[in-house]
């Protein structure tokens, strides 16, 4: 079993529209998460990092539930640059990365 | 530019040649990693540094992959005997502290023929 899990998607939206998808994390130990966002044929670049009482950037909302081993991304009026591959991480001194969920936002 | 760097930014090579990367690290983080990805799958832990010294190694890194950090700076990783199979993007990554965000490299891309 990986130590995180994401729906792959893809998610294709209108611009403007809101998309929501989240992960699963397998170690109770670990310590922080975050979001990375990559684009095609380039690094992970972080999108923000994830805390336990729910934390906004902008247009992006982070939520994480400990007890339920969840965490959840939300993107409001999406723009067509936030077409992107989304990866999940759980960091317990090494980042676990999931698979990624890519989100194409269509005009 | 004061983030990750990595060198060369493209490899190709013939199967059973030595191939050796390098990462310089953003200068205040004491912490480096490296990690490989491959087409479809997020970047997969293979080992990671604090200073100096290697603090762990992931079972994906056969006896034909070596790492150093020697002076607690920039990093090699060298690859031995090199496999089609080791063809994949090779990822640096470093932060300030072991919960940091870990800010990543844009990568190696190795081939392997």
């Amino acid at each position: 079993r990986k130590e995180v899990e994401q729906d792959p998607g893809p998610f294709n939206v209108p611009e403007g529209a809101t998309v929501a998808f989240n992960c699963t994390y397998s170690n109770s130990a670990s310590q922080s998460f975050f979001w990375y966002r990559q684009d095609c044929r380039k690094e992970p670049k972080l999108l923000m990092s994830v805390y336990s009482s729910g934390n906004e950037d902008g247009r992006f909302t982070a939520q994480l539930n400990r007890a339920s081993q969840y965490i959840s991304l939300l993107i409001r009026d999406s723009k067509l640059s936030d077409s992107a591959t989304y990866l999940c991480v759980a960091n317990d001194y090494k980042l676990s990365f999931g698979a990624g969920t890519t989100v194409t936002v269509r005009a | 530019d004061t983030g990750v760097s990595q060198n060369p930014r493209h490899k190709i090579t013939k199967r059973g040649q030595n191939v050796t990367f390098r990462c310089d690290p953003i200068s205040e983080h004491n912490r480096l990693y490296w990690y490989r990805q491959t087409l479809g799958q997020g970047p997969e832990f293979l080992t990671y540094f604090q200073n100096e010294a290697q603090l762990e190694k992931s079972r994906l890194l056969s006896d034909r992959f070596s790492a150093e950090r020697p002076k607690g700076s920039f990093s090699t990783l060298e690859i031995q005997r090199t496999e089609q199979g080791d063809s994949a993007m090779y990822l640096c990554a470093s932060s300030l502290g072991p919960e940091g965000a870990q800010y990543f490299g844009p990568g190696t891309r190795l081939l392997v023929l």
